[in-house]
């Protein structure tokens, strides 16, 4: 059971736009940054987002994100079909005085 | 660019310890900006941060695994390591070692932005 919460898995076709959401508490995403990772198949993850909605060079400006309270999201715009991975949310908990994962979601582009 | 390397036995006994060593190149563990840090991924579950040191020693450890991990960093050999004792079967897993660039604010850590190809470590017998 995962500290931060995510669905496990998400669809949607080519070309639209789908929301990956993480949810957690007072001591993590409510008082940390978030960060969001892409693990490709096959390949280690890499850093999608951090400090909640920034990205770091080279990654589109179609994947986005954003946070509200004790919870955050990863937006992908214009959906393509190389965009099906896992993705993970993360932050620091201050309770627990380590990172956090969430659970992760699969991707599927249909 | 920061590069990152593991290394280590790809098998270990049941009970045992596992050992993995992490090369830096590009950029040195010495640099008092990054942590430094080994996550996981076992076979059909998600990332699980293990821990982070930072130069001078300071470490943080997954509350889970606290008991039988230790992180340490030679900032000669520009490597940092792992060491997990008495492993089992659950401890089977890939095992990254990451960079950390989220500062010493822990606001703003799990900011893991080089990683290693991974390594994978069975626990069998």
């Amino acid at each position: 059971q995962s500290v931060l919460t995510q669905s496990p898995s998400a669809s949607a076709t080519p070309g639209q736009r789908v929301t990956i959401s993480c949810s957690g508490g007072r001591s993590n995403i409510g008082s940390n940054t978030v960060n969001w990772y892409q693990q490709l198949p096959q390949t280690a993850p890499h850093l999608l987002i951090y400090g909640n909605n920034q990205r770091p060079s080279g990654v589109p400006d179609r994947f986005s994100g954003s946070k509200s309270g004790t919870s955050a999201s990863l937006a992908i715009s214009g959906l393509q079909s190389e965009d099906e991975a896992e993705y993970y949310c993360a932050a620091w908990d201050d309770s627990l005085n380590g990172v956090v994962f969430g659970g992760g979601t699969k991707l599927t582009v249909l | 660019q920061v590069q990152l390397q593991e290394s280590g036995p790809g098998l270990v006994r049941p009970s045992e310890t596992l050992s993995l060593s992490c090369t830096v190149s590009g950029g040195s563990v010495n640099s008092g900006t990054y942590y430094w840090s080994w996550i996981r991924k076992a076979p059909g579950k998600g990332l699980e941060w293990i821990g982070s040191i930072f130069t001078g020693g300071r470490t943080n450890y997954n509350p889970s695994l606290q008991s039988r991990v230790t992180i340490s960093i030679d900032t000669s050999k520009n490597h940092f390591s792992l060491r997990l004792i008495s492993v089992t079967a659950a401890d089977t897993a890939l095992f990254f070692c990451v960079r950390d660039s989220g500062g010493i604010n822990v606001r703003f850590r799990a900011r893991f932005d080089s990683w290693g190809p991974g390594t994978l470590v069975t626990v069998s017998s």
